[in-house]
């Protein structure tokens, strides 16, 4: 299975600051072929289910912020939140879908500093 | 706007036959793979398996014989038995809609239930 590893744990960012959360899968996720990166981020809010935020690794989904961006190809992978609001804590997860099984990352914890 | 809600029971007792349901609105099953997704407490996510409307499945190994799916596109909604349950198996149960190809796999979901919790207690 491919192993996604995100970092870190969790972060502490003021109000209006940057935010980055890495990822890295042990293989490579981007198909030469279709040209394209196999990686999607999710945010999960206290209580409620994972949100897709984006896919390809830098594709927004419909009406997400365009505070959030996605960077990356091959194994290493970044999730930045440009302007931090309130609203943004969550967990934040990285998924491979290149190959079965899909896996996720563990996780990184944002929290208003 | 398509919306899932799962169905089961909280309480499973060790060794026996977990069974959930899926049902699903606001769209048909037609065209699109469904997954299971399960989240321990405090930890992160799982993909146990998906099913298109053909009743095609594809598993997570990690969970071995021990899952089995199914569907109904006459009732819109589709179901998970987890055989054999041990409190390893304590999670937060969701569903959602996959966006994965029939031939490479499971993709991203973009669409989930709110989850149901399943604990495994004598």
């Amino acid at each position: 299975d491919i192993v996604m590893t995100q970092s870190p744990d969790s972060l502490a960012v003021s109000l209006g600051e940057r935010a980055t959360i890495n990822c890295k899968s042990s293989q490579n996720v981007f198909h030469s072929s279709h040209n394209k990166n196999y990686l999607a981020w999710y945010q999960q809010k206290a209580g409620q289910p994972p949100k897709l935020l984006i896919s390809w690794a830098s594709t927004r989904e419909s009406g997400v912020p365009d505070r959030f961006s996605g960077r990356g190809s091959g194994t290493d992978f970044a999730l930045t939140i440009s302007t931090l609001q309130a609203e943004d804590v969550a967990v934040y997860y990285c998924q491979q879908y290149f190959t079965s099984p899909s896996t996720f990352g563990g996780g990184t914890k944002v929290e208003i500093k | 706007q398509v919306q899932l809600q799962e169905s089961g029971p909280g309480l499973a007792k060790p060794s026996v036959t977990l069974s959930l349901t899926c049902s699903v609105s606001g769209d048909t099953l037609t065209g699109y793979h469904w997954s299971w997704i399960r989240q321990p407490a405090g930890k992160g996510l799982e993909w146990i398996g998906r099913i298109y409307p053909t009743g095609r499945t594809t598993y997570n190994p990690s969970l071995g014989s021990r899952v089995f799916m199914s569907i109904d596109t006459s009732k819109n909604h589709f179901s998970l038995n987890l055989s054999s349950v041990t409190a390893a198996d304590t999670a937060v149960y969701y569903c959602a809609r996959d966006l994965g190809s029939p031939l490479r796999g499971p993709g991203q979901f973009d669409y989930w239930g709110q989850g149901t919790r399943v604990t495994v207690s004598s």
